[in-house]
């Protein structure tokens, strides 16, 4: 496609249940990262593929957080039994190779845990 | 562990001052620091910066590196109200095969009439 998409832009979900949240990269674009961005704070790394693999998951911040990424494209990251400080915007990203270019994002997704 | 940092963390200038903002990184074999602007969700992309001293400008923007002191400063000229934004900065380590962006917090600027 002609940038990120990401789905839903918007999610309103009970603590507790379980939401997956998917990202669509610019095609051709091998490298993935999830981020994580709470209101007025900066941008939290979570999860970086390259390709189907995940050389870097040092970010995501317990074992409710799990992603994977299938045929080298679109990315689902699925939290499991939501917490209310998970409410955060989501950002996917994209770049063509991993390493020294730019990365693109996506217009992310609202999640509030209520 | 990773850390960049940014200041001021948020500013409120007239518009057609001029503005920088600045950015000090530490991170494991650094290889490029980026600059995006953030007016809603979306960090739209400014500049990537690999070697130091070597300005990059675009417009009323311009950003430089200095790789020996560990930082990079961001100025806008002339500012507009459309300038208001948050701008992040983001270096770019490589470990191994892995390779991501850490991002500073952001600094608001805020300008206006």
């Amino acid at each position: 496609g002609a940038g990120v998409s990401q789905s839903p832009s918007n999610k309103v979900t009970e603590k507790g249940k379980d939401v997956e949240l998917r990202c669509d990269p610019i095609s051709g674009h091998t490298a993935l990262y999830w981020y994580r961005q709470s209101l007025g704070q900066g941008l939290e790394f979570l999860i970086y593929f390259q390709g189907n693999s995940a050389p870097d998951k040092s970010g995501l911040p317990s074992d409710r957080f799990s992603a994977e990424r299938t045929g080298g494209s679109v990315s689902t990251l699925t939290i499991q039994r939501t917490q209310q400080e998970d409410s955060a915007v989501y950002l996917c990203a994209s770049s063509l190779v991993a390493g020294g270019n730019t990365i693109y994002f996506g217009e992310g997704s609202w999640l509030t845990v209520v | 562990e990773d850390k960049v940092v940014q200041s001021p963390l948020s500013l409120v200038v007239h518009e057609g001052d001029t503005v920088t903002l600045n950015c000090s990184y530490e991170v494991t074999n650094f290889r490029s620091l980026l600059w995006y602007k953030q007016e809603k969700k979306a960090p739209t992309f400014l500049f990537m910066l690999t070697s130091s001293g070597i300005e990059k400008k675009s417009g009323r923007l311009s950003s430089i590196l200095d790789k020996k002191e560990l930082f990079s400063i961001l100025n806008i000229t002339a500012t507009q109200t459309g300038d208001s934004a948050v701008y992040l900065c983001a270096a770019r380590g490589n470990t191994g095969t892995a390779s991501k962006l850490t991002f500073g917090t952001g600094t608001r600027l805020q300008v206006t009439l």
